[in-house]
């Protein structure tokens, strides 16, 4: 099993619709959640990260941890077709450096 | 302006050829890591350090070497023993884990895109 499951995809959704993206991790020690978005042929772009349980928001964007059930949700409101590209999930515990990543979701979003 | 740089942004390797990827930081962050990643695939992590002169093998660490002489650059050499290098690689750096901040995100760079010739 991995650490970190997320589903491949691809998702496609019209412009302005609200996507929901989400991973499963099995380590309850995991403490620190991250999103990231990746363009094609580019390094990944820190989109949210939260410590622990609960929401952060950030413009259109809305990070949700919930610790009990293991699940990670990214949402995005208002989508644009500039929202286009793969998302990543990422965790790591409290102790350690280490960063464990999803297989990332590829989104696309139709004019 | 602070950041990651990786170079070069394309390599060309030929067979049985060692090469070296850079990896340098200006965050002051004491960890640094390599990911592969392969066409429609996640992350894989090939070596991490923590600490200057320290350093972990990740996942898939076979065929790849690392050292960390200084905190700003971790270098990535990519032996004639990795049978399938052709991927995308990707430097990341971040705060320390356990040093009393909870801004331990990672940041990456652009990425060096190896193939083999």
């Amino acid at each position: 099993q991995k650490e970190v499951e997320q589903d491949p995809g691809p998702l496609s959704v019209p412009e302005g619709a609200i996507v929901s993206l989400n991973c499963t991790y099995s380590n309850s020690a995991f403490q620190y959640f991250m999103w990231y978005r990746q363009y094609s042929r580019k390094g990944p772009e820190l989109l949210m990260y939260t410590y622990s349980s609960g929401n952060k928001e950030d413009g259109r964007f809305t990070a949700q941890v919930d610790k009990s059930s293991k699940y990670i949700s990214l949402f995005i409101r208002d989508s644009q077709p500039s929202d286009s590209a793969t998302y990543l999930c990422a965790t790591k515990g409290s102790s350690a450096s280490k960063i464990i990543f999803g297989s990332g979701t590829r989104l696309s979003i139709r004019p | 302006d602070g950041g990651i740089t990786q170079s070069p942004k394309y390599l060309f390797r030929k067979e049985g050829q060692n090469v070296t990827l850079s990896c340098e930081q200006n965050l002051n962050h004491d960890a640094m890591y390599w990911y592969r990643q392969d066409p429609g695939q996640g992350l894989r992590l090939i070596y991490y350090s923590q600490i200057v002169n320290d350093f972990q093998k990740g996942d898939i660490a076979e065929g790849y070497s690392v050292s960390r002489e200084k905190k700003e650059s971790f270098p990535l050499t990519v032996t004639s023993a990795q049978k399938n290098p052709t991927a995308f690689y990707l430097c990341a750096s971040s705060a320390r884990t356990g040093t009393g901040t909870l801004n331990t995100e990672a940041f990456f760079g652009q990425g060096t895109r190896l193939t083999v010739v």
